[in-house]
């Protein structure tokens, strides 16, 4: 296992089009986050899972975002009705419950909306 | 509202000159991390401090913890090209969230 990844890489879509974002992370890690990171700023915090149970969603997540992480492994975000605001890095990062304090990071997906 | 602030925003500096990097906030975190970050890749967890007044070194890098629990310092000695990036301290709020503060980004010149 060599760590967090996320598919796509990249995406571009066109304004009103759905996206859906998965990520995989590292074996056996039961928390997952997902952050979402503009050009420039830090990474902002979306939503946390415990194992498969979804603990915590920032107010940043509207109704347009869903995600979800059936069988507490592969975690997916899912933004309906794309906008031009969601341009951006969404991040995800795993990690184990006794040490929480450590995120691992996946690559990102960059999300472009035309 | 929690937020992290971090200064200076950006710093460019010639290969072997020394640095620090700070960062702030008006509230207390039980924990504060610092990343570096390199375009198109996730950030990368250096190091992690949860007690106030406590200093990490990681080779020529050395992280501090105020007393108070409310900033942090990360300064760097030397600094070499591979350092080039982007600094993010973090912040956990909560029990599950993490407060991220705006970067630092550094330019090392050879």
């Amino acid at each position: 296992d060599t760590g967090v990844s996320q598919d796509p890489r990249h995406k571009i879509t066109k304004r009103g089009q759905n996206v859906t974002f998965r990520c995989d992370p590292i074996s056996e890690h039961n928390r997952l986050y997902w952050y979402r990171q503009t050009l420039g700023q830090g990474p902002e915090f979306l939503t946390y899972f415990q194992n498969e149970a979804q603990l915590e969603k920032s107010r940043l997540l509207s109704d347009r975002f869903s995600a979800e992480r059936p069988k507490g492994s592969f975690s997916t975000l899912e933004i309906q009705r794309t906008e031009q605001g969601d341009s951006a890095m969404y991040l995800c990062a795993s990690s184990l419950f006794r040490h929480h304090n450590e995120q691992f990071f996946g690559p990102g997906t960059r999300l472009t909306v035309l | 509202t929690q937020l992290l602030e971090q200064s200076p925003q950006f710093l460019s500096i010639q290969e072997g000159e020394n640095l620090t990097v700070y960062c702030n906030s008006s509230s207390v975190f039980s924990s504060l991390q610092w990343y570096r970050q390199e375009p198109g890749e996730g950030p990368v967890l250096l190091v992690t401090v949860v007690t106030g007044g406590e200093v990490k070194k990681l080779k020529r890098l050395t992280f501090q913890f105020g007393d108070a629990r409310k900033d942090s310092s990360l300064h760097i000695t030397a600094a070499q090209t591979g350092d080039t990036g982007l600094y993010l301290c973090a912040g956990r709020s909560g029990t599950y969230k993490y407060i991220f503060g705006t970067g630092t980004r550094l330019k090392v010149l050879a």
